[in-house]
């Protein structure tokens, strides 16, 4: 079945450094790809979405590419804050021809120190 | 504009006692329902999801149960808690195709005693 992989946390940087959090993905057919970010004691909220090969979402500064040659969608941003601190959600959507249900990567930590 | 509610906030149960979490949606219609647990250490594990009245798709073998009475009304239930039943639960609704992204609940912290 469908499945998405990410990088195992907790992910620590410093301020202003340059972060990276690899996902890849398993799916037979075209699958909408998403980065949701839970910040402490919150439920989960949309960061970026791409819904086919090459596109790029991007918010707040965040960045991922939906690469399906390689099957990835790994989040970037080029200089984190400390506000950035939470974790983060890859997730895929299923193919239209069998069911839509999102699901999600096990998550991963991010610690942005001052 | 759609919104998402989902209660209580936390919840403290003793072992063995019913669980009812209740979760529901306005300004959409059919939407797709889900039901997250996530424990800590373990990411988020999809429990069940249901794409119309009466229909329910559970993902895991557990003593929980969903149902879903009306349309933009999805509820976990249990008859008997267990400790390893503790964790936050999500409550989320997407749309239909798999271009719409989820909208979360606030999340319901339950702690088994």
């Amino acid at each position: 079945g469908d499945s998405v992989t990410q990088m195992e946390g907790p992910v620590t940087l410093s301020e202003e450094a340059f972060l990276t959090i690899n996902c890849t993905y398993t799916a037979t057919g075209y699958p909408s790809l998403f980065w949701y970010v839970q910040y402490p004691g919150e439920g989960l909220q949309l960061l970026l979405k791409a819904t086919k090969a090459d596109d790029k979402g991007s918010n707040k500064g965040f960045e991922a590419t939906y690469r399906k040659e390689t099957t990835s969608f790994h989040l970037e941003k080029g200089s984190v804050q400390v506000s950035d601190s939470a974790v983060y959600f890859c997730a895929l959507s299923g193919d239209l021809n069998r069911d839509d249900k999102i699901i999600f990567g096990k998550g991963t930590r991010l610690h942005i120190l001052p | 504009s759609q919104t998402i509610h989902q209660w209580p906030v936390t919840l403290v149960q003793p072992v063995g006692s019913p669980l009812s979490l209740e979760c529901t949606v306005e300004g959409t219609s059919n939407p797709n329902l889900y039901w997250y647990r996530q424990a800590a250490g373990r990411g988020l594990q999809l429990l069940f999801y249901s794409v119309g009245i009466g229909q329910i798709s559970s993902e895991v073998p557990q003593n929980l149960s969903a149902s879903r009475p009306q349309d933009r009304q999805f509820i976990l239930s249990s008859k008997k808690l267990l400790l390893s039943d503790s964790g936050f639960y999500l409550c989320a609704w997407s749309g239909l195709g798999i271009w719409t992204e989820a909208f979360f609940g606030q999340g319901t912290r339950l702690t088994v005693v």
